[in-house]
């Protein structure tokens, strides 16, 4: 069974960094994209960035570059979402979901349970 | 840059047919991808490339696209379809997501 599971809830005040993870099994994590998307309370899906593990490639939204970083470890099947400075504004559930390819398109399949992050003094 | 509009809202009683439209520019010359998510939960895909349904997903689910409107389509609604639906398409090599539509089946 292809799945992805994510690091437990976080609390951290206003300034402090934070790194999350999303470990992939059930298939090759070097060779499927991995998306982060955020979900802030009571809002839609935005999508931050992604990443493919087998070369740490990366991309980011426009509106997340730069306030964020992405990364992976191949040999441990695992991707990395990161902060070095949070804000009350970063308060929103993360998840990581693989990207299924097709041509320059794709779907995402499936989805990590998601992490809260909540970042209040 | 590209943006998806979905209605905030849709009813429907059980066993009727559910339509969720998700609008932007020249849609239909793009894929359309559907997600289900019920609350507390991950979403979950449904459509696929405009009109596929994953394994597992029931037949009731369909989609299609053309124009500038990608549409979910949810024949005879179960009370288990109640949640939201959100749109997904590619543009320019990047992700956008429409702001979701809240399915209620009363």
């Amino acid at each position: 069974e292809v799945q992805l599971v994510q690091s437990g809830a976080e609390v951290h005040q206003p300034g402090e960094s934070l790194k999350i993870s999303c470990t992939g099994s059930g298939y090759d994590v070097s060779t499927s994209w991995i998306a982060w998307v955020r979900q802030m309370p009571g809002k839609g899906l935005e999508f931050m960035g992604i990443i493919y593990p087998g070369d740490s490639d990366t991309r980011y939204s426009p509106s997340f570059q730069g306030h964020v970083t992405i990364s992976a470890d191949k040999s441990i099947s695992t991707a990395y979402l990161q902060w070095s400075s949070l804000k009350a504004s970063d308060t929103a559930i993360y998840y990581c979901a693989r990207r299924v390819v097709y041509g320059d398109h794709g779907w995402f399949d499936p989805w990590g349970q998601g992490t809260l992050v909540t970042v209040s003094s | 840059s590209y943006d998806l509009t979905q209605p905030p809202s849709v009813s429907v009683s059980p066993g009727q047919t559910a339509s969720i439209t998700c609008s932007g520019d020249k849609l239909g010359d793009k894929y359309g991808f559907w997600y289900q998510q019920k609350p507390g939960q991950s979403p979950v895909l449904v459509i696929y490339l405009d009109n596929r349904r994953p394994s597992g997903i029931p037949e009731r689910f369909s989609g299609s696209n053309s124009g500038d409107t990608a549409t979910l389509t949810i024949s005879g609604t179960q009370a288990m379809d109640e949640a939201v639906y959100s749109c997904q398409a590619w543009d320019s090599s990047t992700v956008v997501f429409g702001g979701g539509t809240k399915l209620t089946v009363l």
